[in-house]
């Protein structure tokens, strides 16, 4: 099946940084969304980009689907941004996503 | 904006009891789908619903588990003989389109067997 890598595992930063989560992935995709997920356990969605680059607010993300990788730019982070980001994609064949393990972001004050 | 809402927000059940997980899908939402985390780990799929019947199961989704659209706008999961290892986050997630569109997760119910 695909599989799904996410890098950094871990990143801890200084509140007003700015980052660069990637998501590689091993095969087509016909949907890819970012999440974060909040210290209550709640997923978020971020952004749902097949393919582009969307920008909200300090969040932004581009997808190149040919070379089969995302990444999500976060700028000027804040505490609040801190938890953990996944990267979700939907295989060509089917309807699921399937997740990566994860990037856990720590902004310290 | 729309919400796939869950409830219970916490459930804690002991081992061999049978529960059942709520979901009230987006509106007009036609694909509707359960995922678990277990604590610590990433995502995992369950099953994916569509038409009331279910259109792909994953490994985990053995006899213990099922789904049920009992009216027009709940969704449920119930796990027959809860087991330990059961435990976990539980989401519910629906989407317009299915393949090709965007999810939206409900809150999540986190399950303790005890």
């Amino acid at each position: 099946g695909i599989q799904v890598e996410q890098s950094p595992p871990d990143l801890i930063l200084q509140e007003g940084a700015n980052s660069t989560l990637r998501c590689n992935f091993s095969d087509s995709v016909n949907n890819l969304q970012w999440f974060h997920q909040n210290p209550w356990g709640q997923l978020i969605n971020l952004f749902y980009i097949p393919s582009g680059t969307k920008q909200n607010g300090r969040l932004s993300a581009t997808t190149v689907a040919t070379e089969r990788y995302s990444l999500l730019y976060i700028s000027s982070s804040q505490t609040t941004d801190s938890g953990v980001y996944f990267c979700a994609v939907g295989p060509s064949n089917t309807g699921k996503l399937i997740f990566g393990q994860g990037t856990t972001l720590q902004v310290k004050p | 904006e729309p919400e796939v809402t869950q409830t219970p927000s916490h459930q804690v059940t002991q081992m061999g009891q049978e529960v059942i997980l709520r979901c009230v899908p987006i509106s007009n939402h036609l694909y509707f789908y359960w995922y678990r985390q277990i604590l610590g780990q990433k995502v995992e799929f369950l099953v994916s619903f569509y038409n009331n019947e279910i259109s792909e199961k994953s490994e985990i989704f053995d006899d213990q588990f099922s789904v049920e659209r009992p009216d027009g706008s709940n969704f449920t999961l119930k796990i027959r003989s809860t087991k330990l290892e059961d435990s976990a986050m539980y989401f519910c997630a629906s989407s317009e389109r299915g393949a090709g569109g965007g999810y939206t997760f409900g809150s999540g119910t986190r399950l303790t067997v005890v």
